[in-house]
């Protein structure tokens, strides 16, 4: 079964250091989306991405975050400036048409900065 | 996003059904019922997801009320495997992101 793939699983960095998450989504699909969980809380989303644009942005995603498509097949998450609570899991996802038949996450990488 | 409201926990015998329920009473008519399901340590996953009808597929049933106002997500026989958090989403037929709750948390036990 195709599967959303994600690296780093797990990421270490320095306070106000920049971060880039990587996800290589199922191949056919044509909507993307990153979302994260701080343990023990609720999966938050940030950003979905279709046609090479965000179409969607919560208010988690400031400009401290940006995405990326930048081979047709990659698609990553840029945080410029880590703070101390943007560690937590990130999740990647994609769909096929909108998600109207389910999203595919990844197995997330999990960001602690220190 | 109409709201959904699903119990915090829930506890099965292994090798039982597990019924679990949400209720939506503010959904609309375009709003898709869609449930995920998130096991330790990984992303949610996908369950199932209806409009009206009861649907099935490998994974569970899902049935909903002729009102649409509540559903109900069936594990026709609970595994160890699926002990995770069930969400409940409700998704307007649109490019909207799902947005999860806080889920239920499904425990089994041998």
């Amino acid at each position: 079964e195709p599967e959303v793939t994600q690296t780093p699983s797990h990421q270490v960095t320095q306070m106000g250091q920049e971060v880039i998450l990587r996800c290589v989504p199922i191949s056919n699909h044509l909507y993307f989306y990153w979302y994260r969980q701080i343990l023990g809380q609720k999966v938050e989303f940030l950003v979905s991405f279709y046609n090479n644009e965000i179409s969607e942005k919560s208010e988690i995603f400031d400009d401290q975050f940006s995405v990326e498509r930048p081979d047709g097949s990659n698609f990553t998450l840029k945080i410029r400036s880590t703070k101390l609570e943007d560690s937590a899991m990130y999740f990647c996802a994609s769909s096929l048409q909108g998600g109207l038949y389910g999203y595919t996450f990844g197995s997330g990488t999990r960001l602690t900065v220190v | 996003d109409a709201k959904t409201t699903q119990p915090n926990s829930m506890e099965s015998n292994e090798e039982e059904p597990v019924h679990l329920p949400c209720n939506h009473s503010t959904i609309s008519g375009t709003d898709y019922i869609h449930w995920y399901r998130q096991l330790p340590s990984q992303g949610p996953e996908y369950v199932i997801h209806g409009l009206t009808s009861n649907v099935n597929n490998r994974m569970a049933s899902l049935a909903i009320a002729e009102d649409r106002k509540s559903s109900t997500l069936i594990l026709h026989r609970a595994t160890l495997r699926d002990a995770a958090v069930y969400y409940c989403i409700l998704r307007y037929s649109g490019n909207t992101p799902l947005v999860f709750g806080k889920g239920t948390r499904l425990s089994v036990i041998a």
